[in-house]
């Protein structure tokens, strides 16, 4: 139990162009989900946090109209680089708390996408 | 959000016993400690948590003193594939509004 999605696995595209990654919870549903990014070597630095019917909420220094977070459903979440560029190439995680977790102690992890921006 | 300060790498060998620690100075009443485990181009994995004294599941041990101030993970008898960056989180819904901030990690490297 307890899967978390993300497709694509792994996206090339050309600078300028949109990029949409999807993260899904398979098994549970989930009122909040949050969205990584991750270079190489590095940590993972939160970008956003992702609520279901609302709009996200996104850490200081993140552009907000250039990623865009969409909590359609209890199931999905979707980011999307819009006019990518070179620099935002990395690894992009997305996660996701089980609705029943009250105390919100836990998250699970989908398998990351990456995306490479030419 | 409690800041954690882990060791940035760490070396061993097959078959030894591996502990990792974690410092959680300003950890809150409310706090849980999680650790993850990540491989290159995966995505973190959970390996145990924790809120005091000592838990134990089928892969790792973790220790947590009186005080919660620091946390230790144990890896009994380490294998290649152990070879991976290992993360110490500490929060609640509470104290960080559901929200996780990762901090370094350790690089742990296993040798045969």
């Amino acid at each position: 139990g307890a899967v978390v999605s993300q497709h694509p696995s792994w996206v090339i595209c050309k600078s300028g162009t949109s990029v949409k990654i999807e993260c899904r919870s398979l098994d549970f549903q989930a009122t909040t989900m949050f969205w990584y990014r991750q270079f190489p070597k590095q940590s993972l630095m939160l970008m956003a946090t992702s609520n279901e019917g609302s709009k996200a909420t996104y850490e200081q220094g993140v552009e907000k109209d250039k990623f865009l977070i969409n909590h359609a459903s209890l199931t999905l979440s979707t980011l999307t680089v819009t006019s990518a560029h070179p620099e935002d190439s990395s690894f992009y995680i997305c996660s996701a708390r089980d609705l029943r977790d009250r105390a919100g102690n836990e998250q699970f992890f989908g398998p990351g996408t990456r995306l490479t921006v030419l | 959000l409690a800041k954690t300060t882990q060791p940035i790498s760490m070396d061993s060998y097959e078959g030894q016993e591996v502990n990792i620690t974690c410092s959680h100075n300003n950890i809150a009443t409310n706090d849980y400690i999680t650790w993850y485990q990540q491989f290159p181009s995966q995505g973190p994995r959970f390996i145990i948590q924790g809120y005091k004294t000592k838990v134990t599941n089928e892969v790792a041990s973790l220790f947590i003193p009186a005080d919660r101030k620091s946390s230790t993970l144990s890896l009994p008898r380490v294998s290649l594939s152990d070879t991976a960056v290992y993360y110490c989180l500490v929060g609640s819904a509470n104290t960080g509004g559901f929200k996780t901030i990762f901090g370094a990690g350790t690089r742990l490297f296993v040798k045969a």
